[in-house]
């Protein structure tokens, strides 16, 4: 149980374009979702947090209007990168918890390579 | 003070032998802990999570727990190749919603 999925699992695209990743709980329903970031050799960084059919909660320092995030169901949460530079590349890795649990789980992460 | 902190290690641990990775936070108020290991190139994968005091045991890992110390452990026995990772001590804070809080991780080598 407690799996989550994220599509694409690699993207690369040019500078200036949007890209949308998409995280799946595909065994429960969570309540909460949450994107992080991770540069190379740096421990995850906490972009943001949603709630199903919620505006999602941004960390500080995080452009909301770059990084779209939409929980539209208890399965499905998107986050698009808008106008993607070089500086945006990384590994995006998105998390689920399911409802009345704490336990977060892990989907395997898009690694995202703008050129 | 970091919120929470881990050695980055490396810990190198013989075949077979017990790893014992250790972690601190800051908040006395925090209520939920976990472990997860990360894989270079992965995602993390929760492995253990401890609520309250004590030991909590599941196959070769056992989580302790000691509040007052503002402390919390992850043992790792018969050690094997396969567990060589980082793994990351994650806080959920009192007063933090459900957000995690990370440590920045123990890289743990397992040598043959």
């Amino acid at each position: 149980g407690a799996v989550v999925s994220q599509h694409p699992s690699r993207v690369i695209c040019k500078s200036g374009t949007s890209v949308k990743i998409e995280c799946r709980s595909l065994d429960f329903q969570a309540t909460t979702m949450f994107w992080y970031r991770q540069f190379p050799k740096q421990s995850l960084m906490l972009m943001a947090t949603s709630n199903e059919g919620s505006k999602a909660t941004y960390e500080q320092g995080v452009e909301k209007d770059k990084f779209l995030i939409n929980h539209a169901s208890l399965t499905l949460s998107t986050l698009t990168v808008t106008s993607a530079h070089p500086e945006d590349s990384s590994f995006y890795i998105c998390s689920a918890r399911g409802t009345g649990t704490n336990e977060q789980y892990f989907g395997p992460g898009t690694r995202l390579t703008v050129t | 003070q970091k919120e929470v902190e881990q050695n980055s290690g490396p810990l190198s641990v013989p075949e077979g032998a017990i790893a014992s990775l250790n972690c601190t936070y800051s908040d006395r108020g925090s209520q939920s802990f976990f472990w997860y290991r990360q894989y270079s190139g992965k995602s993390p994968e929760l492995i253990m999570f401890i609520y309250s005091n004590g030991d909590k045991e599941d196959g070769r890992f056992t989580a302790q727990l000691n509040k007052a110390s503002q402390y919390v452990s992850l043992l790792i026995r018969d050690s094997q190749p396969s567990d060589s990772a980082t793994y990351l001590c994650a806080v959920n804070r009192a007063g933090g919603g459900n957000k995690l809080t990370f440590g920045t991780g123990t890289q743990l080598k397992v040598e043959l």
